[in-house]
């Protein structure tokens, strides 16, 4: 089974900050790997999958690099709406696998 | 315009079992893997399985093994996950999603399913 580590579990910063979570894979996984975001109370919602393609609708703050074990999720410019949940996914082979998670607070 | 809509909250006795529904409509029901996730309260989210509605062939994690089951009804376009032997560590919110993009991505979600299991 493939573990993800995901880190920070929560980072502290302002509005208009540049941040960056990094996801980390226990196998090479390629680019198998997606990012969604999660609001309080609400459903998760995919924003990067393929390491890099941004889903349709995501604004363009929203970044995603990485390939083999080594990942990262880089938002520029943030936005009061974006101190939320962050959770990395690979989709590289079953059994599918989360990240703890990193909650990004103001 | 897709959408997964899912069966209300329950209420669970430790060694109950707990089925819930994620009835599918908006697309073409066989070309996409359905899977289901889950979140304790205040943790992550938890891959428990994934099924093909085409065919029906299904994969579960490890940790589910002999105790969960997931089901395609075709002729109600509707996906079932079944539970047995509720610990309390069940305690959850129940997600059912599609995968669309690549079928192992959680592209589009059902508004998720509270299952309690209290004494």
């Amino acid at each position: 089974d493939i573990q993800m580590t995901q880190s920070p579990s929560s980072l502290s910063a302002s509005v208009g900050d540049r941040v960056t979570i990094t996801c980390r894979t226990s196998q090479s996984i390629g680019t198998y790997l997606n990012w969604y975001q999660q609001r309080p109370g609400k459903v998760p919602q995919l924003m990067i999958y393929g390491a890099s393609s941004l889903q349709s609708g995501v604004p363009s703050r929203f970044s995603g690099s990485g390939s083999g074990t080594d990942f990262t999720l880089t938002i520029s410019g943030l936005r009061p709406e974006d101190f939320v949940t962050y959770h990395c996914q690979q989709s590289y082979s079953i059994p599918l696998s989360f990240g703890q998670g990193t909650r990004l607070e103001i | 315009q897709v959408h997964l809509v899912q069966s209300g909250a329950e209420v669970k006795k430790p060694g109950a079992s707990v089925r819930i529904s994620c009835k599918a409509s908006g697309y073409s029901f066989t070309n996409y893997y359905l899977h289901w996730v889950r979140q304790a309260p205040g943790q992550g989210l938890a891959w428990m399985g994934i099924i093909n509605p085409s065919g029906g062939s299904t994969d579960y994690a490890q940790r589910f093994q002999g105790r969960l089951t997931l089901t395609w009804d075709s002729s109600t376009t509707t996906l079932y996950m079944e539970l047995t032997s509720l610990k309390s560590e069940d305690a959850a919110i129940y997600y059912c999603a599609m995968g669309v993009t690549r079928p192992y991505n959680c592209d589009y979600w059902g508004q998720g399913t509270l299952v309690t299991v209290s004494s």
